[in-house]
């Protein structure tokens, strides 16, 4: 199957710092990657799809300007967490879109804001 | 609005015992179907998939699943667990989203215990 890598696995900031987490397929193309949120007991939330060479597209309640989304090439995405606080923390998880219908996810990303 | 139901939060079942999940879907049209199975340091991964056809689904690790659009059901089911199958597991629909694209709705998932 595809491979889809996610760094880091997990990170600890300070208050009012940002965090980028990377999100990378390994063996395939992705012009389009997903980025969702996962809280504990609770189900994977789509935040954003991330579309290679354009802006991304947020979810309805999803701040871009907090969560800002790159997708520079066709194998990787960025999320970054601008100015964390932390209500923030939770588990961020990628996915990549190989063909329609087809999505691979990475191993997810433990943030943790002080 | 489209949602995924799985009315079972954590199952505890006995090794070699028969499993079955349950998932409940809310769609207008015909869904694209998944499980998928989350493991503590992995990604979620496929089981199986419905997107037409027969009903009866075959997956990986021996998993089956049954769609069944009287019911709007979707139920995951092993007929004898392994320890290893302990972990997480979602249900999801795909729905396309208002900019095109598909977009996968998750229920809440199910936590799956094994026991001795």
């Amino acid at each position: 199957g595809a491979v889809v890598s996610q760094h880091p696995s997990r990170v600890i900031c300070k208050s009012g710092t940002s965090v980028k987490i990377e999100c990378r397929s390994l063996d395939f193309q992705a012009t389009t990657m997903f980025w969702y949120r996962q809280f504990p007991k609770k189900s994977l939330m789509l935040m954003a799809t991330s579309n290679e060479g354009s802006k991304a597209t947020y979810e309805q309640g999803v701040e871009k300007d907090k969560f800002l989304i790159n997708h520079a090439s066709l194998t990787l995405s960025t999320l970054t967490v601008t100015s964390a606080h932390p209500e923030d923390s939770s588990f961020y998880i990628c996915s990549a879109r190989r063909r329609i219908n087809e999505q691979f996810f990475g191993p997810g990303t433990r943030l943790t804001v002080l | 609005a489209q949602s995924v139901t799985q009315p079972d939060i954590h199952i505890t079942v006995s090794e070699g015992a028969s499993l079955e999940l349950r998932c409940n879907y809310s769609y207008g049209a015909t869904p694209y179907l998944f499980w998928y199975v989350q493991s503590p340091g992995q990604g979620l991964q496929l089981l199986l998939k419905y997107f037409s056809g027969d009903t009866l689904v075959q997956g990986i690790k021996g998993f089956e699943a049954e769609f069944k659009r009287s019911q709007s059901s979707f139920n995951l089911r092993k007929p004898s667990v392994h320890w290893s199958d302990a972990a997480e597991y979602f249900c999801a629909v795909v729905i396309i989203s208002n900019f095109g694209n598909e977009k996968l709705t998750f229920g809440t998932g199910t936590r799956l215990t094994i026991i001795p």
